[in-house]
């Protein structure tokens, strides 16, 4: 079971960018998978998830309109998406996946390697 | 939002003794499930986080048993019966009670 995310990315603020995270090893569409942001040097924040089922999404309220998180099952990869960069995105950015220990959403078991996003110009 | 707060913010520590991180949450994690939401993780240097403890006092697969969970309503507490070189990094404990989640501000475990 693992997440393999998107190689690094430097951007110049106002691009756009989507970022990959897919999963092998288990049935994807059974997992919620969340994105989790931490800019250097700081602590984690959580972005949001998506369910690759039926593409059901919830955002944080801090990131909702700022980013899109969607899914393609048939390749089973979760993105996140900027319309338009800018340097307080400059951040790593994991995906993990959700675990159902109690019957609901409960722990982010299974971690991404991060994928770094550098917007400078 | 449910907001954590977390102490110390740094933990000196000595091969082979104990350690003792706390986590407070804003309002309480207990669910109407009987299961209490709240999870600790573990970033070692330049690493993705790992999951340490979830539900509360639950370790996840593959955590050695030095450490542990436990706490109840607001206040969490994980331990290191006996903190070994590879526990250096950062901890977080985690809400998963209600969207948003929300991390702590993470605790600094080094060998002193």
């Amino acid at each position: 079971v693992q997440l393999v995310q998107s190689g690094a990315e430097v951007r110049e603020p106002g691009d756009s960018l989507k970022i990959s995270c897919q999963g092998s090893g288990y049935f994807f569409m059974k997992y919620w998978i969340g994105w989790v942001r931490q800019k250097p040097g700081k602590g984690l924040e959580w972005m949001g998830m998506i369910y690759p089922g039926d593409s059901e999404t919830i955002y944080s309220p801090s990131f909702e309109g700022q980013v899109t998180i969607s899914v393609d099952r048939s390749t089973r990869n979760a993105y996140l998406e900027w319309s338009s960069l800018t340097a307080s995105d400059t951040a790593i950015y994991y995906c993990a996946r959700l675990e159902t220990y109690s019957g609901r959403n409960d722990a982010f078991e299974i971690w991404g390697q991060g994928t770094m996003v550098i917007v400078s110009s | 939002d449910i907001v954590m707060t977390q102490s110390p913010v740094s933990l000196p520590v000595t091969p082979g003794e104990a350690a003792s991180i706390s986590c407070r949450s804003s309002q309480g994690l207990l669910n109407s499930n009987g299961y209490t939401y709240l999870d600790w993780y573990l970033q070692r240097p330049g690493q993705s986080p790992q999951l340490l403890i979830y539900l509360g006092s639950n370790r996840a697969s593959g955590v050695p048993d030095r450490f542990s969970g436990s706490g109840s309503g607001t206040d969490f507490t994980l331990q290191i019966s006996r903190v070994e070189a590879e526990d250096v990094g950062v901890y977080f404990c985690m809400q998963a009670l209600q969207t948003p989640f929300t991390f702590g501000p993470g605790t600094r475990v080094e060998i002193k």
